[in-house]
Formats: structure tokens, C-alpha cells, sequence
């Protein structure tokens, strides 16, 4: 199994709402991502967790709330999010962080399209 | 910033090879190149890395400069399904961590 999984695939939420999106792999990967993309942009790095830990928050905005529950799961939680916010959401994974080589090629999930309106 | 840099977009007629140019100027001596596509909509793949010596696989073949300065993606016999934006991707120092960042890629467009 070399998938990454996210839901949901779409999301429509206005700006009071909290949601959460998902995303699980079962590859024994043990550094998961969060990047987000903008149209006609190249995905952004948003947080990294390495061993269930937080290790890099790109200065995300708090409205934004990462949760790695697991090793295998990676949770992204909105709250009193803005139309700016609206982007495709990608979560990848990869073996070990900081290694390089085959332990640092990142698995990505399809995205979850999310509008704010 | 990310440290590479690539042409914005290229055009391939389908069965012809397809070579993507990435210049890293700045890659440190231990540092991958990693190349990655992203069709429409869809997440990233994964195509190929490299450290040193080119590298082939069922995909695509990566020919590293002996500088380490660029690389080249080559797709040996490009098809339509070959469309998409192509990342080159080296890692980048940011406030004490080390973290993937794309740069803006290349996007190719295969054309029949």
C-alpha cells in the first residue's frame, strides 16, 4: 500500500464553521506534511510532523490546527478561516525527515479542495 | 525561497524525449535533487532522485551535473498523459530547519 489518504475531497465551509480534514497512510512512514496550494501555485509547506511530534510550523496562522493522533494519521483543523484560506490542501508523508535519499520521497494524497466563503 | 530555478513552460511533441532543465547552484554536497509532477488537480508524484550519479527508472532519466550545479529530467518518448507541472526540488534552510520547498516548476505541455 504506497497511498496517502485524505478526506474530504471537497469542502465548502463559511468563515464561523470549524472542520477538520484527514489524512492517513499505512506505509510505516513516520513524517507526515501538511502543504497547501494555491491556484497557478507551487504547494507551500505548512507544518511537518516527525514522530508524532511537531517539528516545523511555517508560521502558520492559528486559525489553522495540526493533530498527528498517530503514526499513521494526520488531522488539520479549521476554525474562523478566511476566503483567502480557500486552496487545495495536500497532506504527504515519507519515511524519516532530514534523511534524504529514498527515506525523504514524499507519498502524496490526492488533496481536499476546500472554499471559504 | 526555494533553490532552484526552471523555465516556466516547455512544449514536447508526443514521442519525442523531453528534456526538463533545474539549476541548484547553491546544493550542498550532501543534498538530494528530487523531481516531482503534478497533473491537474491531483497531488504531486513522485518521479526520481538523485545525489551524484544519473539515475534511471521506469519513469523518467536524471542526469546530475558533475558541478552538481543542474540537472535534466529526461522523459524518453513524452505521450499526452505527460502534461503537467514538473518540480525540481532541492532542500532548503529556513530558520534552523531544513524543510522541501518547490519552486515554481516547468509546465510542460505534450502536444500530438
Amino acid at each position: 500500500d504506497t497511498e496517502v489518504t485524505q478526506t474530504p475531497k471537497h469542502l465548502v465551509m463559511g468563515m464561523t464553521n470549524k472542520k477538520s480534514l484527514k489524512c492517513e497512510q499505512h506505509m510505516g512512514h513516520r513524517a507526515m506534511y501538511w502543504y497547501k496550494q494555491k491556484a497557478k501555485k507551487p504547494p507551500e509547506l505548512m507544518f511537518v510532523y516527525s514522530y508524532e511530534k511537531l517539528s516545523i510550523n511555517e508560521s502558520v496562522p492559528s486559525r489553522f490546527s495540526p493533530e498527528c493522533p498517530n503514526s499513521s494519521l494526520l488531522n488539520l483543523h479549521l476554525h474562523a478561516l478566511q476566503p483567502e484560506d480557500s486552496a487545495l490542501y495536500l497532506c504527504a508523508s515519507s519515511q524519516t525527515p532530514g534523511q534524504g535519499g529514498n527515506r525523504e520521497k514524499l507519498f502524496f494524497g490526492s488533496g481536499t479542495q476546500l472554499s471559504v466563503l | 525561497d526555494a533553490k532552484t530555478t526552471q523555465p516556466t513552460s516547455m512544449d514536447c511533441a508526443e514521442g519525442r524525449a523531453a528534456n526538463l532543465p533545474c539549476n541548484h547552484s547553491t546544493i550542498s554536497g550532501n543534498e538530494y535533487v528530487y523531481w516531482y509532477r503534478q497533473i491537474h488537480s491531483q497531488g504531486p508524484q513522485y518521479i526520481i532522485h538523485g545525489l551524484k550519479n544519473n539515475e534511471t527508472n521506469e519513469m523518467a532519466s536524471l542526469i546530475i551535473t558533475e558541478d552538481r550545479k543542474s540537472s535534466t529530467l529526461i522523459l524518453p518518448h513524452a505521450t499526452l498523459r505527460d502534461t503537467a507541472v514538473y518540480y525540481c526540488i532541492v532542500r532548503v534552510m529556513n530558520s534552523g530547519y531544513s524543510t522541501l520547498t518547490f519552486g515554481k516548476g516547468t509546465m510542460l505541455l505534450v502536444s500530438p
